[in-house]
């Protein structure tokens, strides 16, 4: 109950197109999304993210959809550019933890020049 | 802008020794998490620390792992044995109350 799903596991677009990476989840105490961007031999590094108060959420070229009945978000990235190229990791919180982290298992994202 | 910092970057040891990996969080939080992520695969949850005390533990963190905080801006995680599963990188992250958690660089944990 405690994982979070990610698909796709990889994802190649050309530059300027949409990727779309999603996530899925069975904890309905999770309340906090976030999306993090790790580039290798670095840390996760937080991208944006969202409260289940809210459909959707943008910044810049990013967006979170956030389908709360279905238990699902996803991460969209408009106008990709070759240096998204990185994995991209959906997380999941609750307010009733510690605040921990829990993953999904990543999305290999390649921007083709 | 403040960072989380974590020393090693790389620390190799031997089946069996103890290793300390350090961590500076961001200045004005409060919690702290040590995270797992063996090469490949996702990010694991190892410990949260709040107010000087484990407030969360996973299944990894077993008797061979402890935690500290030394003194006020210091956060330790130590490995009394390590075995060659535990070779992954440890981040260390920390927030400060809400919800934005900020990670560190990340120390490569290499066991021979």
């Amino acid at each position: 109950q405690q994982q979070v799903k990610q698909s796709p596991q990889s994802l190649i677009v050309q530059k300027g197109g949409i990727s779309i990476i999603n996530c899925a989840y069975e904890n309905t105490a999770f309340d906090y999304f976030p999306w993090y961007q790790q580039f290798p031999g670095k840390g996760p590094a937080l991208l944006i993210a969202i409260r289940p108060d809210v459909s959707e959420k943008k910044e810049g070229r990013f967006t979170i959809s956030f389908n709360k009945s279905a238990k699902q978000f996803s991460l969209h990235i408009m106008d990709s550019q070759p240096g998204d190229s990185a994995t991209y990791f959906c997380a999941a919180t609750s307010s009733g933890s510690a605040r921990q982290l829990t993953f999904g298992s990543g999305t290999q994202l390649t921007v083709l020049p | 802008e403040p960072e989380v910092t974590q020393t090693p970057s790389h620390q190799v040891t031997q089946m069996g020794q103890e290793v300390i990996l350090r961590c500076v969080p961001i200045s004005n939080h409060l919690y702290f998490y040590w995270y797992r992520q063996i090469l490949g695969q996702k990010v694991e949850f190892l410990v949260s620390f709040y107010n000087n005390e484990i407030s969360e533990k996973s299944e990894i963190f077993d008797d061979q792992f402890s935690v500290e905080r030394p003194d006020g801006s210091n956060f330790t995680l130590k490995i009394r044995s390590t075995k060659l599963e535990d070779s992954a990188m440890y981040f260390c992250a920390s927030i400060a109350g809400v919800d934005e958690q900020y990670f560190g660089p990340g120390t490569r944990l290499t066991v021979t």
